[in-house]
């Protein structure tokens, strides 16, 4: 079945430096990414849309030039969270659907800002 | 009223028992639902997918959908302790690009006592 691989598992940073996520489909290409954070017992929120060769789409709230969203190809997003703090510490997954399939989500990243 | 109501639980049951999780939804447009499993620490994992109403049965779980009463269940025969984990339900009102527009529950953490 189709294969989500996000990387890093686990990362952590000082507060006011950047950090990138990787998100690949390892045995399709996704001409759709989406990014999704979770806090401590709350449901997945949808962050961004990420889109092959074009800009991604962002859900109200989220800053987008705090959360810049990359899809250079059809099997690679990522997300950089600029200038980190404190308050952006939270778990990140992506997730990519094949073609005629529901989604299928990475592992996640936990992202702890000091 | 939120768009999803999921008991977040926790809910522990012995082993080998039947476990019932279910969600409510307000939006009579939502025609796709599934269930997702998440570990501790990792991504979702897709569990059961389905269409509109009916029943759908896959091994020791089973996925039930009332849209007239816009309620969903999973079932969990024989559990089991490797079934130990959050159970997010998911649905959209569409199937296509806007994948990606999925409304989550908020889980229901299950935990299965050997």
């Amino acid at each position: 079945g189709a294969v989500v691989s996000q990387h890093p598992s686990r990362v952590i940073c000082k507060s006011g430096t950047s950090v990138k996520i990787e998100c690949r489909s390892l045995d399709f290409q996704a001409t759709t990414m989406f990014w999704y954070r979770q806090f401590p017992k709350q449901s997945l929120m949808l962050m961004a849309t990420s889109n092959e060769g074009s800009k991604a789409t962002y859900e109200q709230g989220v800053e987008k030039d705090k959360f810049l969203i990359n899809h250079a190809s059809l099997t690679l997003s990522t997300l950089t969270v600029t200038s980190a703090h404190p308050e952006d510490s939270s778990f990140y997954i992506c997730s990519a659907r094949e073609m005629g399939s529901p989604l299928h989500f990475g592992n996640g990243t936990r992202l702890t800002v000091t | 009223q939120k768009e999803v109501e999921q008991d977040p639980g926790p809910l522990s049951v012995p082993e080998g028992a039947i476990v019932s999780l279910n969600c409510t939804y307000s939006n009579s447009a939502f025609q796709y639902f599934m269930w997702y499993r998440q570990y501790s620490r990792k991504g979702p994992e897709l569990l059961m997918y389905t269409y509109s109403s009916g029943n759908k049965e896959d091994g020791r779980f089973t996925a039930q959908v009332d849209k007239s009463s816009k309620y969903i269940s999973l079932f969990i025969r024989d559990s089991q302790p490797s079934d130990s984990a959050t159970y997010l339900c998911a649905m959209s009102a569409h199937y296509g690009g806007s994948q990606g527009n999925l409304i989550f529950g908020k889980g229901t953490k299950l935990s299965v006592k050997p």
